[in-house]
């Protein structure tokens, strides 16, 4: 398993402004995912992040909105840019794990957007 | 791609009760993994049960049981004897087998068990 700590827990913030959402784990993990939560909805996947690598997109998600670094094998940072009203969800930050017959993965505690 | 339905938006009994939550899933994979995950008002999403797509034994473990149809693509998640502390939203997602691993999450159950 791993243990997975997100900061801040929860923001609130004004339009326009941006934030910087870190990840970190205490073990080495090669794929690091972010994913979006909308106020009721399920989660959605914003990105896979590899060490050493360009953060990889998924459709709907644009790194100049959603910039993500990953400087080492425990740790990830999500940006939201430019934020508006729409920003406001649960951002989680998830690994994965290698198991004895196949990938795991486990889930940060979420960090809680409000834009105002 | 793969798509996932859970068709039961809300589902509400009474402590005690058994409560099976539906997961319909679709993929192109031959082979692939099904997870059930919990997330409870807190926030945060906990892991349940993980499902093999080559593996149709269903199983039990305590209160949680599952039972895997291949043929029908479904992965529906019992809960024996429900408490208060299991009301949660509970996702059903299906994991792929190939190089991406993306985990992809239906919409979710929310489940209310009252006292």
């Amino acid at each position: 398993s791993a243990v997975i700590s997100q900061k801040p827990s929860r923001d609130i913030c004004q339009r326009g402004t941006s934030l910087t959402i870190q990840c970190q784990v205490d073990s080495q993990v090669t794929m690091m995912f972010w994913y979006r939560q909308q106020p009721g909805q399920s989660l959605t996947l914003i990105a896979t992040a590899n060490q050493g690598s360009e953060a990889t997109y998924e459709s709907g998600f644009v790194i100049d909105k959603f910039p993500i670094s990953r400087p080492n094998l425990t740790f990830s940072t999500l940006t939201v840019s430019n934020m508006s009203p729409e920003d406001s969800s649960i951002y989680l930050c998830s690994v994965e794990i290698a198991g004895p017959a196949y990938n795991e993965q486990f889930f940060g505690p979420g960090t809680r957007l409000t834009v105002l | 791609a793969q798509k996932v339905t859970q068709a039961q938006t809300e589902i509400s009994v009474v402590e005690k009760e058994d409560v099976t939550l539906d997961c319909v899933y679709e993929t192109r994979d031959t082979t692939y993994y099904l997870f059930w995950y919990k997330q409870p008002p807190s926030g945060e999403l906990v892991f349940l049960i993980r499902r093999n797509s080559f593996d149709e034994q269903n199983e039990i473990s305590g209160r949680y049981s599952w039972n895997f149809q291949k043929s029908t693509s479904s992965f529906n998640f019992t809960i024996t004897a429900s408490q208060v502390v299991d009301s949660a939203v509970y996702f059903c997602a299906p994991l792929g087998g190939g190089a991406t691993n993306k985990l992809i999450f239906g919409t979710g159950t929310l489940l209310a068990v009252q006292p």
